[in-house]
């Protein structure tokens, strides 16, 4: 049974990059077949999709976000992380990492709360 | 980008009772569409996938039905345990892109 673990900073400041790593357990990144992906959600509202990375480095993201994400993955440690830039309060909000197979999403993480204010 | 939305945004249900929620796509999203609960301070839990099939460990009382741009979830009689709320997904266009959610709690 795959679980995974998000872990990072909790607080960001403004116009500064937010980043996370996601630990993936009782299974490989590296055996293919499913893509990793981050997803966030705002305080009290809907999810939002972020993007998407496979093991061999192929990333995917959500054009809204596009021009401020980066996913990447090291095989080594069965981690994949995300990055975003310049973040504002608008970005903050609980982020998600979770298992697909570029279809829904199975399983989840449990999430860490990222809040952006100096 | 498809444009999920969700009805009611609550339904207030009775413990034994059923329970219908609703999802419209912008545009056709075919059968590529997956319902999730999400409880109180916790992940999404996935509950159907391909409109209509059962994830691994759900309940039979949780069904899923629809295509193209109209969906509904039914929960046939309602336990405590599945008081949350409930979101719909689709995964036929890029991005993939959520409903709102419809939260349901008890009457």
């Amino acid at each position: 049974q795959v679980q995974l673990q998000e872990s990072g900073p909790g607080l960001v400041k403004p116009s500064q990059t937010l980043s996370l790593t996601c630990t993936v357990s009782g299974g490989s990144i590296s055996s293919g077949g499913y893509y990793w992906s981050w997803i966030r959600q705002h305080p009290g509202k809907g999810l939002e999709w972020i993007g998407y990375i496979y093991y061999s480095g192929s990333t995917y993201y959500n054009p809204s976000l596009k021009s401020r994400v980066t996913i990447s993955v090291d095989t080594s440690k069965n981690q994949f992380s995300l990055k975003l830039s310049s973040v504002t309060a608008a970005d903050t909000a609980v982020y998600y990492c979770a298992k697909s197979v570029r279809t829904w999403f199975d399983p989840w993480g449990q999430g860490t709360l990222v809040t952006v204010s100096s | 980008e498809i444009v999920m939305t969700q009805s009611p945004a609550t339904l207030s249900v009775s413990p034994g009772e059923r329970a219908t929620l609703s999802c419209r796509a912008s545009q056709s999203v075919s059968s590529n569409l997956a319902w999730y609960q999400q409880k109180p301070g916790q992940a999404p839990r996935l509950l159907i996938y391909g409109a209509s099939t059962r994830a691994t460990g759900i309940p039979a009382r949780f069904s899923g039905s629809g295509s193209g741009t109209e969906f509904t979830l039914t929960i046939s009689s309602l336990q405590s345990e599945d008081f949350a709320v409930y979101y719909c997904q689709q995964y036929n266009n890029w991005p993939r892109t959520f409903g709102p959610g419809t939260k349901v709690d008890i009457k």
